[in-house]
């Protein structure tokens, strides 16, 4: 399986923009590139996802290196809220196969007042 | 629509004792999994489903069984608790895996204790 290397951890200043980077240098040309944090005591949620160009939605924006060995996942303003683990993951395109995601540690984000 | 829910949030077992812990989504998604997530680590697939009545092994599927006679429901058994065992357990639902959208749903998570 395709892997991805992060930072453990990251801080950032509350409504500053944050900048977490994700290495993936055997990503394959089927290999989707999701982003999904999880919040003190909860479970995972999903933050984004996209296989080549760069994706904006109302949580984040995801920008993809042209090589597509490295993405960024981009909070404009992070919040208090934000303060969450990232977890980085690709997950494959095949038709009718289980789908699962592989998590590893992710980037613990501290988001300062 | 209360998505994925986890019964019980929160149990403490002796170690030989069994349990179920359920997993219920009302969004109609045909993929459900099992993860456990250790302290300090990511999430790790126990059992997963791709449909009703189907159920297929994940990375640490041992000491573990599950069964999916609904579509809405996933069930994963412990039948002889075992202190490595002592874990956070996640449960997560997907519409369909192999499209585009691969998104899964995560319930809050059931936080096991096995002395």
């Amino acid at each position: 399986d395709a892997k991805t290397t992060q930072p453990n951890s990251m801080e950032s200043n509350e409504e500053e923009p944050v900048h977490l980077p994700c290495n993936h240098s055997t990503i394959s040309g089927t290999d989707y590139i999701h982003w999904y944090r999880q919040l003190p005591s909860q479970g995972p949620e999903y933050v984004i996802h996209g296989l080549t160009s760069n994706v904006n939605n109302r949580m984040a924006s995801l920008a993809i290196a042209e090589d597509r060995k490295s993405s960024t996942l981009i909070l404009h303003r992070a919040t208090l809220r934000d303060a969450a683990v990232y977890y980085c993951i690709l997950s494959r395109n095949y038709g009718g196969s289980q789908g699962n995601l592989i998590f590893g540690k992710g980037t613990k984000l501290s988001v300062k007042p | 629509n209360a998505g994925v829910t986890q019964t019980p949030k929160f149990r403490v077992l002796k170690t030989g004792q069994s349990m179920t812990l359920l997993c219920a989504q009302d969004m109609n998604h045909e993929y459900m999994y099992w993860y456990r997530q250790d302290p300090g680590m990511g999430l790790r697939l126990i059992h997963y489903s791709v449909g009703e009545g189907t159920t297929a092994k994940g990375e640490v599927p041992d000491g573990y069984n599950v069964s999916r006679l609904k579509k809405q429901n996933f069930l994963l058994g412990l039948e002889s608790a075992a202190p490595s065992q002592t874990s956070v357990y996640f449960c997560a639902s997907q519409p369909l895996a192999g499209t585009s959208t691969d998104t899964q749903y995560f319930g809050p998570g059931t936080r096991l204790t096995v002395l």
